[in-house]
């Protein structure tokens, strides 16, 4: 067990509907990272968040955003979703302080199925 | 830009065996972090194993061990006296520091069959 929680672990929704996607980081960590993997495009880093505050992003698409709420937990907002939206979404967390750390770890990930 | 490659698509070995699984970076940054990762068919990404640029020892972390040669920018993976459970996908990744960020930039992976 990574210590991270992504809730849900599967989700079926169809196109044109908003979903959100939960993750809980370990204790002590203060950094979440979003990435997508999906079978074309591989793993991709979507955008961080330090400490409630954006860090940096990725290739994000303008219909997803994200937050980091006060107590550390980050909501991966997916709208307006699309056939090639379908892909496992992972959490990941680390202390991110930016000393380089030597672990990161991931939730088990979200599988969003849009039909 | 950091980039990742892994050039085995997939890989064979019998069980009890070694197997190494090769990974090449490309960065211009003198401190770098590589890390690997197992994906194993139920989808969670497990960490294995981390390499610091400067440390100059190969990391171990039980049956897995990383080759770390700086000068041709390789980090391979050294699985030992392979299990059965060892069949995944095995990930490397490097971390992008760019903005402030830890961010991990990973290769396209390779998938690792144990054969009985």
């Amino acid at each position: 067990d990574s210590g991270v929680t992504q809730t849900p672990k599967h989700l079926i929704t169809a196109t044109g509907q908003r979903v959100t996607l939960r993750c809980s980081p370990r204790s002590g960590d203060l950094s979440v990272y979003w990435y997508q993997q999906s079978l074309d495009q591989g793993l991709q880093f979507l955008i961080q968040y330090y400490n409630g505050e954006e860090r940096a992003k990725g290739n994000i698409l303008e219909r997803f955003s994200a937050q980091q709420f006060p107590d550390l937990h980050s909501e991966l907002n997916l709208s307006s979703l699309e056939l090639g939206d379908s892909a496992l979404y992972f959490c990941a967390s680390s202390s991110g302080a930016g000393g380089g750390d030597t672990e990161a770890f991931f939730g088990q990930g979200t599988r969003l199925t849009v039909v | 830009a950091q980039k990742i490659t892994q050039t085995q698509p997939g890989m064979f070995v019998q069980e009890k065996e070694a197997v190494t699984l090769d990974c090449t970076y490309d960065t211009s940054d003198q401190s770098y972090g590589l890390f690997w990762y197992k994906q194993p068919s139920s989808g969670e990404m497990i960490f294995l194993i981390y390499q610091g640029s400067y440390d100059e020892q190969n990391a171990t972390e039980g049956r897995y061990s990383l080759n770390f040669q700086k000068a041709r920018k390789s980090a391979n993976l050294v699985i030992s006296a392979s299990q059965l459970g060892d069949s995944a996908m095995y990930f490397c990744a490097m971390r992008d520091r760019r903005g402030g960020s830890e961010k991990l930039v990973f290769g396209k992976g390779t998938k690792l069959t144990v054969n009985p």
